[in-house]
């Protein structure tokens, strides 16, 4: 399994971004996935998009599009997600996930707070 | 995109209790869909991957059946620790997709 750090908790005005990371101490994400969830207060996962840090292929939920962008840093084993023209729906815990052909494994999640 | 449905919504037990619980896909995943489970304040976890698979670590009280359209999660004697949200995801065709939940609470 692939053990994921994440960046720690944020507080953005409405209409800024937000970067967040997600780095694997290990050293390396292998050939798996590493995707993007979030839940806001109180609901269910919402799935954002995806990488495969190994090639660099991305994929993003239409409703998302346009407004989130995924990237790795291959030396440091790191994935971003970066969040733009944020609004106060978009606070939420953010998780980062790692799915490959052993399973996966879960961030501990960042919260955003997006609140003027 | 594909529409996952969980059910029950909310599932009561006790410990000691054999639950099941459902998730249907509005079209075809193959085996690729997972189980997990969710306890408040905290990061969902792996249970379950390629619809059968278990998760390292994860007790063997927890299995998971199905493929095409219609799975089931199964714990065959809940424990304390069991009483959770449960989510499954389908990761066969982008967008990703997951089930609403299932929350198993006490009776």
């Amino acid at each position: 399994q692939v053990q994921l750090v994440q960046s720690g908790a944020e507080v953005k005005r409405p209409g800024s971004s937000v970067k967040v990371s997600c780095r694997a101490p290990g050293g390396t994400f292998r050939s798996n996935v590493i995707t993007w969830v979030r839940q806001a207060p109180g609901q269910g996962l919402d799935w954002m998009g995806a990488i495969i840090p190994l090639i660099g292929t991305t994929n993003y939920a239409p409703k998302f599009q346009g407004r989130v962008t995924i990237t790795t840093d291959k030396f440091t084993s790191t994935v971003y997600m970066d969040l733009s023209r944020l609004r106060s729906e978009d606070t939420a815990v953010y998780y980062c996930a790692s799915v490959g052909d052993f399973g996966g494994d879960w961030g501990q999640g960042t919260l955003v707070t997006v609140s003027s | 995109d594909i529409q996952m449905t969980q059910s029950p919504s909310t599932l009561s037990a006790v410990v000691g209790d054999r639950v099941t619980i459902t998730c249907r896909a509005s079209q075809s995943v193959g085996s690729w869909l997972a189980w997990y489970q969710q306890k408040p304040g905290q990061a969902p976890k792996f249970l379950i991957y390629q619809a059968s698979r278990l998760q390292s670590g994860v007790p063997s009280r927890f299995s998971g059946s199905g493929s095409g359209t219609e799975f089931t999660l199964t714990i065959s004697r809940l424990q304390p620790e069991d009483f959770a949200i449960y989510y499954c995801q389908q990761y066969d065709t982008y967008p990703w997709t997951f089930g609403q939940g299932t929350r198993v609470d006490f009776k």
